[in-house]
């Protein structure tokens, strides 16, 4: 089955961009998520991408996926306090649209 | 996106005791999905509820202790039966929307005493 893997904590300043990385197993894994949580909150759906793309830019959010290494990284430019939450990476495959989850980065954002 | 409902959002529940999770979304959706994300950790899939048909759990989760319904194409439960401590977890709801996005509803916050 599939394995996720996540770095548990990353400390930035505000103003500064962020980098949260993932690492998957599955090479397979056709779509691959990022997702917030806040505290006491649910999850909420930042951005995802597609194995047959290598970049995604939604704001200040982007995406890079490394095919050959496996490997998904989501910037956040200009880190605000609010973004202080715990990330999760997430991949899926086509036929299955159960989520394997990593383990979540928890993001402080210093002001 | 679609918009996802759970209920109830928090509950304090008595060991021993079961309790149904409902979760309504406002669109008519293919497959609900039912994940745990127990304290301090990530989520892990429970199982997949299609419409018609039986829910497919995933290994080490069984029907008797999570029972599933899935009477239309916007509504699902989840029962949590003969609770313990160890299902104090947040039991979360989700969805595929267009274009292969995941929704997932706030959660149901279950603290069992």
């Amino acid at each position: 089955g599939e394995d996720v893997e996540q770095s548990l904590f990353l400390s930035v300043r505000e103003g500064d961009s962020s980098v949260i990385n993932c690492t998957y197993t599955d090479s397979s894994s056709t779509y691959l998520y990022w997702y917030k949580q806040e505290p006491g909150a649910g999850l909420q759906l930042l951005t995802y991408i597609f194995s047959n793309m290598d970049m995604k830019q939604d704001q200040r959010l982007t995406v890079l996926l490394n095919k050959k290494d496996k490997h998904l990284s989501l910037r956040i430019a200009d880190t605000q306090t609010g973004d202080s939450a715990i990330y999760f990476c997430a991949g899926g495959k086509e036929g299955r649209r159960a989520l394997t989850f990593g383990s979540g980065t928890r993001l402080q954002v210093q002001p | 996106s679609a918009v996802i409902s759970q209920k109830p959002s928090r509950d304090i529940c008595q060991r021993g005791t079961s309790l149904t999770i409902q979760c309504q979304v406002d669109s008519q959706v293919t497959m609900m999905f039912w994940y745990r994300q127990q304290p301090g950790q990530s989520l892990t899939l429970i199982a997949t509820a299609n419409q018609g048909s039986e829910a497919t759990y995933e290994s080490g989760f069984v029907i008797d202790k999570f029972p599933i319904s899935r009477p239309n194409l916007t509504f699902s439960t989840l029962t949590v039966s003969n609770m313990s401590p160890e299902d104090s977890s947040i039991y979360l709801c989700s969805v595929e929307g267009a274009g292969n996005t995941i929704y997932f509803g706030e959660g149901s916050w279950l603290t069992v005493v």
